[in-house]
């Protein structure tokens, strides 16, 4: 089955500076990378994501590359913000990766 | 936004009894999901069930799991005879399409807020 590896597991970052998360998966058949933020008490919730057809998709601050051939992905946060802190999960269909926790320091 | 609801939010009960999730599912999909997610840990994949059957399982759920959706609107997780490391939250999700690797129609995952399973 699909397995999923991330890191870093925990992130800090100043204020204004970027982040960059990095996920690696098993399965070549795997054609779906969401990535997910997940805030205190509640469920993860979809922030980006990218298909297999793509390499690289952006959305304001954020940014998601992928290499299939390297079957690797990426998070690129621009410009933190407090608010940015929280646990992001990369994930390859349904299998999630373990997490990373961004502090975003003001 | 149409959103995914459970409940209750937290539910404590004693090992060796059964308890029953409950997820209310964004009305027009028809892709339900459980996960799970041990305190500080990575979250699961637990179950995957389209159109009263589950598509696929995890190693983790075993026989002690059962999925059901009741009626139109419910879908439900028990978990018979619970033990301590059944703790965790648990998290329905809900998708317009299958989430499976090689579809052509993978789409993201709604996430509830979750249950915090506590068995003591």
């Amino acid at each position: 089955g699909e397995n999923v590896e991330q890191h870093p597991s925990t992130l800090s970052v100043q204020e204004g500076d970027s982040a960059v998360i990095k996920c690696t998966y098993s399965d070549s058949a795997s054609n779906y990378f969401p990535w997910y933020k997940q805030e205190l008490g509640k469920g993860p919730q979809l922030i980006i994501d990218i298909r297999s057809n793509v390499g690289e998709k952006k959305d304001q601050r954020i940014a998601v590359t992928l290499n299939k051939t390297a079957k690797h992905f990426s998070l690129h946060i621009t410009e933190t913000q407090p608010e940015d802190s929280a646990v992001y999960f990369c994930a390859a269909s349904m299998v999630f990766g373990a997490g990373t926790i961004l502090r975003v320091k003001s | 936004e149409p959103e995914v609801t459970q409940t209750p939010s937290h539910q404590v009960t004693q090992m060796g009894q059964e308890v029953i999730l409950r997820c209310v599912p964004i009305s027009n999909h028809l892709y339900f999901y459980w996960y799970r997610q041990i305190l500080g840990q990575k979250v699961e994949f637990l179950v995957s069930f389209y159109n009263n059957e589950i598509s696929e399982k995890s190693e983790i759920f075993d026989d002690q799991f059962s999925v059901e959706r009741p009626d139109g609107s419910n879908f439900t997780l028990k978990i018979r005879s619970t033990k301590l490391e059944d703790s965790a939250m648990y998290f329905c999700a809900s998708s317009e399409d299958i989430l499976m690797p090689a579809s052509s129609y993978n789409s993201p995952l709604h996430f509830g807020n979750g249950t915090r399973l506590t068995v003591t």
